[in-house]
């Protein structure tokens, strides 16, 4: 019963090649996050939703197209990957998109080769 | 844009010695948090202070935020082996996201 959970936990693909991430989050929250962090750990948010509804986009490649077909879940789609797409991608959720702290996946370590 | 700039980037000590991370932001916040990221593994939150406040305490954890500096602190008390880790403020400033500083990588030896 893990509260955030995504999959896969590591993917490794070639370079032009379409993926996915799956999140699910059980805790009933009503925003949910997509982060990515590099590999000096910097983390960068890339997308929230909000049941179900997009509420930020930062500035990602549109190479990159979030989903979320209920408020539980939010998939990351990623055409037509680059060397540079090569990072950990943690989904999160919270209660609301105000104040409060946000629960984080296990993470999914992207290798584009 | 990042908001958290953490110090020191990395920190190492004895198990029973107190650990001490410095974060330091830029525009006005709702709130600060702390998060704890355990190699290959989520963050995972610790501690959630308000603009209105001044210290919290959870266990062996103590913040203090500072909003006329802008900047905040993370002690942890009689540290063991088990606190390794990277140390994460986010700052929450009614934006609807929270913003990261780049960690403090603390390392407590046995």
């Amino acid at each position: 019963d893990t509260a955030v959970s995504q999959t896969p936990k590591y993917l490794v693909t070639q370079m032009g090649n379409d993926k996915s991430i799956k999140c699910e989050q059980n805790l009933g929250h009503d925003t949910m996050y997509w982060y990515k962090q590099d590999s000096k750990k910097f983390l960068k948010i890339m997308f929230s939703y909000n049941n179900k509804e997009l509420i930020i986009n930062e500035t990602v490649p549109n190479r990159f197209s979030p989903k979320s077909p209920d408020k539980a879940h939010l998939n990351l789609h990623i055409n037509s990957l680059e060397l540079g797409d090569s990072a950990v991608y943690f989904c999160a959720s919270s209660q609301d998109s105000w104040g409060g702290g946000y629960t984080f996946g296990s993470g999914t370590r992207l290798t584009v080769v | 844009s990042q908001q958290g700039e953490e110090d020191p980037q990395a920190l190492s000590i004895q198990e029973g010695e107190n650990a001490t991370m410095n974060c330091s932001y830029k525009t006005s916040i709702n709130n600060l948090q702390w998060y704890r990221q355990n190699s290959g593994r989520g963050l995972v939150h610790l501690i959630l202070i308000r603009s209105n406040e001044r210290e919290k305490h959870s266990g062996r954890l103590r913040v203090t935020l500072d909003t006329s500096k802008k900047s905040s602190s993370l002690l942890i008390t009689a540290s063991r082996a088990a606190d390794t880790a990277s140390y994460f403020c986010a700052t929450d400033s009614n934006t609807g996201k929270l913003i990261f500083g780049q960690g403090t990588t603390l390392q407590v030896k046995p």
